[in-house]
């Protein structure tokens, strides 16, 4: 199957930090996701690109589609302790109809 | 976003017995879900992916005998792991897609399953 590679794997930060972490694939996606995952429940989507090149804000959150479509970074502004977490990218391609999902990076924000 | 609901959010069961797991699409009809597994501090892994009125497809390695998966209407699929053994114990997730370019994916809260 197809590899994201996610990074950093981890990162401890202060309250009010900007955060970044990206996904990168030896394969182009059609389409690029973040979701971010609380112990014990579900991952939910935070942001959803479509096209090559595009950049998307939710709130903090910026995330960007890249250019060779093999990659996507986000970016967290001014982080807060209820960011803490684990975020994940994911990779859609029409072609398979399925989603990829990098190992994720957990977020620890200290206030 | 889109709701997905996932029953139960967790479950014991003894060895050797079945368990059956829900996943409902609350606001949206999802002619597509995919069902994940998820060991501590891991990725997701997708098992099989569910197509309403057809047979699921399922990932080199899972076994369709085991974790059998109905997708009858397009509000709800199923997982049912059979014969259930410690080692199927982990958390369970499932997801549906939603969206007019249908390439987003919308997840349920998960079920943790413990096989005693």
């Amino acid at each position: 199957g197809q590899q994201l590679n996610q990074s950093p794997q981890s990162m401890f930060i202060q309250e009010g930090e900007d955060v970044s972490m990206n996904c990168t694939s030896s394969s182009i996606f059609n389409t690029w996701l973040w979701y971010k995952q609380d112990p014990g429940e579900g991952p939910v989507l935070l942001i959803a690109l479509y096209k090559a090149g595009e950049l998307t804000s939710n709130g903090r959150l910026t995330a960007q589609f890249g250019i060779t479509r093999k990659d996507s970074f986000l970016n967290i502004s001014a982080s807060i302790p209820s960011d803490v977490g684990i975020y994940f990218c994911a990779g859609h391609t029409y072609n398979f109809n399925k989603f990829y999902f990098g190992s994720g990076t957990k977020l620890n924000v200290k206030p | 976003g889109a709701v997905v609901s996932q029953h139960p959010s967790r479950v014991i069961c003894k060895s050797g017995t079945s368990v059956k797991i829900e996943c409902r699409s609350l606001d949206f009809q999802a002619t597509t879900m995919f069902w994940y597994r998820q060991f501590p501090k891991q990725s997701l892994m997708l098992m099989a992916t569910s197509n309403e009125g057809s047979k699921a497809t399922y990932e080199q390695g899972v076994e369709k005998d085991k974790f059998l998966i109905n997708h009858a209407s397009l509000t709800l699929s199923t997982l049912t792991v059979t014969s259930a053994h410690p080692e199927d114990s982990s958390f369970y997730i499932c997801s549906a897609l939603e969206g007019s370019r249908n390439t987003e994916a919308f997840f349920g809260q998960g079920t943790r399953l413990t096989v005693v």
